[in-house]
């Protein structure tokens, strides 16, 4: 069964900072991996899929990255914001129907 | 945009009481999923549907039921709410296929 782990679970940085966002999964068998992001009592908003088959999307100052064999994801944030604080998740498996989430990394970006 | 919609923001229900929670979304999207999320567990997939009348059990799907009678609508049925079921329940959507889910604002339900 697929396990999905987001270290830190918890991260602050100034504003201006670049940052990098891990996620683990146990199993490279996955058909994408997504990264979402959640504000305070709020649901999810997709940032990026990414298909089994690439290493990497591109969105604004979000760059997402996938290593299948290493069974890692990262999630590079450029320029970081007040705006970008909120929580991510990533979220993997082997179907669309059978994803498996992260806890989540809470960031907090201060002015 | 896609728009995924549910019933209530917030819920308070007493033990042992019957909870019906709808969620829309207005895309035509094949597949429709219920999750629960839980601090430090994050979401656990409770059922999914992938067509009307169609359903398949997540990974905790004990203690609740689901309904699809049209496309764009499923329901999350508590039967006989217990305090355990205190969360935050998230409805999503997506087309077949390699494509992201899209959520709903999510309905926080707390059982007294």
């Amino acid at each position: 069964k697929q396990e999905v782990t987001q270290i830190p679970a918890a991260l602050s940085v100034p504003e201006g900072e670049n940052l990098v966002l891990n996620c683990s999964f146990t199993d490279s068998a996955i058909y994408n991996l997504q990264w979402f992001r959640q504000d305070p009592g709020k649901g999810l908003t997709s940032l990026l899929l990414i298909q089994s088959s690439q290493r990497e999307q591109t969105s604004g100052r979000l760059n997402a990255s996938l290593d299948k064999s290493s069974g890692r994801s990262t999630l590079y944030i450029a320029a970081s914001q007040p705006g970008d604080s909120a929580t991510y998740l990533c979220a993997t498996g082997p179907g669309n129907n059978d994803m498996r989430f992260g806890a989540g990394t809470r960031l907090t970006v201060k002015p | 945009d896609v728009k995924v919609t549910q019933s209530s923001r917030y819920l308070v229900k007493r033990t042992g009481e019957k909870v019906f929670l709808e969620c829309v979304q207005d895309m035509d999207h094949e597949n429709m999923f219920w999750y629960r999320q839980d601090p430090g567990l994050g979401l656990r997939l409770i059922y999914f549907s992938y067509d009307v009348k169609m359903k398949e059990k997540g990974d905790i799907p004990e203690g609740y039921s689901v309904s699809r009678e049209k496309k764009e609508r499923f329901s999350l049925i508590l039967e006989s709410a217990s305090t355990n079921q205190t969360s935050m329940y998230l409805c999503a959507s997506s087309r077949g296929g390699p494509d992201t889910q899209y959520f709903g604002p999510g309905t926080r339900l707390t059982v007294l």
